[in-house]
């Protein structure tokens, strides 16, 4: 019964390959946000949907591209990858008027080789 | 701003001391703070807020205190636990899309 799930945890690939990671929540909640964490633990926002509409694209390489298919579920697209994407990638999700209540997943760890 | 080039602040107490970790903030009309805590291989998890119409809050062993005047804010635990140890962050609401700005992270660690 985990809340915001996130899938694979682990991802290690090479340069110029195509990835997906995974999120769903099962909060009922109607926004979900992808959060980029370096090596040095900085959390930066990447992109927010709310009900399946994008709200938020906060200057992310078109390289990276977030789906919704429904209000519980926000995926996102890494196409050619580059060392520079190596980092944590965590997903979250709020409901609007909530008080920026987030809940995170776990975080995928994408390894770039 | 980013990291880049910064260290990650680390903040190392002996078990059952008491904890404070800082956040300076730089846009005197926030008007709401988040503090989160983020343990080894999990995602941030929300421990306690405040808006800038208190200076204080207090939770189950935290307290939160908010200096508007200096743009501060200080997470306190009391009576640190091992179970304590990880990075805690404060955040703020930024101005779109109920996306959340998150300070630096300072990294607890407790001896035992």
């Amino acid at each position: 019964d985990t809340a915001v799930s996130q899938t694979p945890k682990y991802l290690v690939t090479q340069m110029g390959n195509d990835k997906s990671i995974k999120c769903e929540q099962n909060l009922g909640h109607d926004t979900m946000y992808w959060y980029k964490q370096d090596s040095k633990k900085f959390l930066k926002i990447m992109f927010s949907y709310n009900n399946k509409e994008l709200i938020i694209n906060e200057t992310v390489p078109n390289r990276f591209s977030p789906k919704s298919p429904d209000k519980a579920h926000l995926n996102l697209h890494i196409n050619s990858l580059e060392l520079g994407d190596s980092a944590v990638y965590f997903c979250a999700s709020s409901q609007a008027g909530s008080n920026y209540g987030y809940t995170f997943g776990s975080g995928t760890r994408l390894t770039v080789v | 701003g980013e990291s880049v080039g910064l260290h990650l602040p680390t903040l190392s107490v002996q078990e059952g001391d008491n904890s404070i970790i800082n956040c300076a903030y730089s846009n005197s009309a926030s008007d709401y703070f988040i503090w989160y805590k983020q343990e080894s291989g999990k995602g941030p998890q929300f421990i306690i807020d405040i808006r800038s119409n208190m200076d204080k809050r207090q939770g189950q062993r935290v307290t939160v205190l908010l200096n508007k005047t200096v743009k501060h804010l200080s997470l306190q635990i009391a009576a640190t636990q091992p179970g304590d140890s990880a990075v805690y962050f404060c955040a703020e609401p930024g101005p779109v899309g109920g996306k959340l700005i998150f300070g630096q992270g300072t990294e607890l660690s407790v001896k035992p």
